[in-house]
């Protein structure tokens, strides 16, 4: 069956523009992750759903970071007034069940975001 | 200080050679552990759990030391495919699941 998929898969943008990513869960998993991965790093954590609700936004760098997962099934992570330092792959992962459940979280191929 | 810590490498071996990957992690809240391949511009997978009795897939071997805060990962025979980025992760109890992920360690497997 069909993975997690991310679209745009490579984006630049301006310094001062905003830009959206989406986010399409594997059907029918209840939980989705944003992580952030600079250059030469492992991904970090940004913001957790189960269903539509957000549970955990502790990660997300500035208020200049949202997420919304409205129905419980795609995701769009919006960066407003990007900055250079939010150069980045953005990924996505997702898992059947909640996390207390140990599930293994099956990641998107991540967004290349490039601001210049 | 990082989490999660590991050795950024490279390591340069050849095929054939037993690499060992060792990775420390500071929050002894850490509940439970894996090991993720993450191969050039692609995502990371999951390559195996680590359990504290120690566990095996094939020619990979992962330990686990609570006492130590200590994980390893160890490769036989290794195979020009193995090369990759293999990414050491930790999950926290009544973290709603978040993965918390070491640098990454670069492996290259020469013939």
């Amino acid at each position: 069956g069909a993975g997690v998929s991310q679209s745009p898969r490579y984006k630049v943008a301006k310094r001062g523009q905003d830009v959206a990513l989406r986010c399409d869960p594997i059907s029918g998993h209840v939980s989705l992750f944003w992580y952030q991965q600079a250059l030469g790093q492992g991904p970090e954590f940004l913001t957790y759903f189960q269903n539509e609700a957000q549970l955990d936004k502790s990660g997300l760098p500035s208020d200049r970071f949202f997420a919304e997962r409205p129905e419980g099934s795609v995701s769009t992570l919006k960066i407003q007034r990007t900055q250079q330092e939010d150069s980045a792959v953005y990924l996505c992962a997702s898992s059947l069940l909640s996390p207390a459940n140990n599930n293994e979280q099956f990641f998107g191929p991540g967004t290349r975001l490039t601001v210049l | 200080r990082k989490e999660v810590e590991q050795d950024p490498g490279p390591f340069n071996v050849p095929e054939g050679a037993t690499v060992a990957f060792n990775c420390t992690y500071s929050n002894s809240a850490s509940q439970s552990f894996f090991w993720y391949r993450q191969d050039c511009r692609k995502e990371p997978k999951l390559l195996m759990s680590v359990y504290s009795s120690g566990n095996e897939d094939g020619r990979f071997t992962a330990q686990l030391n609570r006492a130590s805060q200590y994980i390893s990962l160890l490769i036989r025979d290794s195979k020009l495919s193995d090369s990759a980025t293999y990414l050491c992760v930790v999950r926290k109890a009544g973290q709603g699941g978040k993965l918390i992920f070491g640098q990454g360690t670069e492996l290259s497997v020469k013939p």
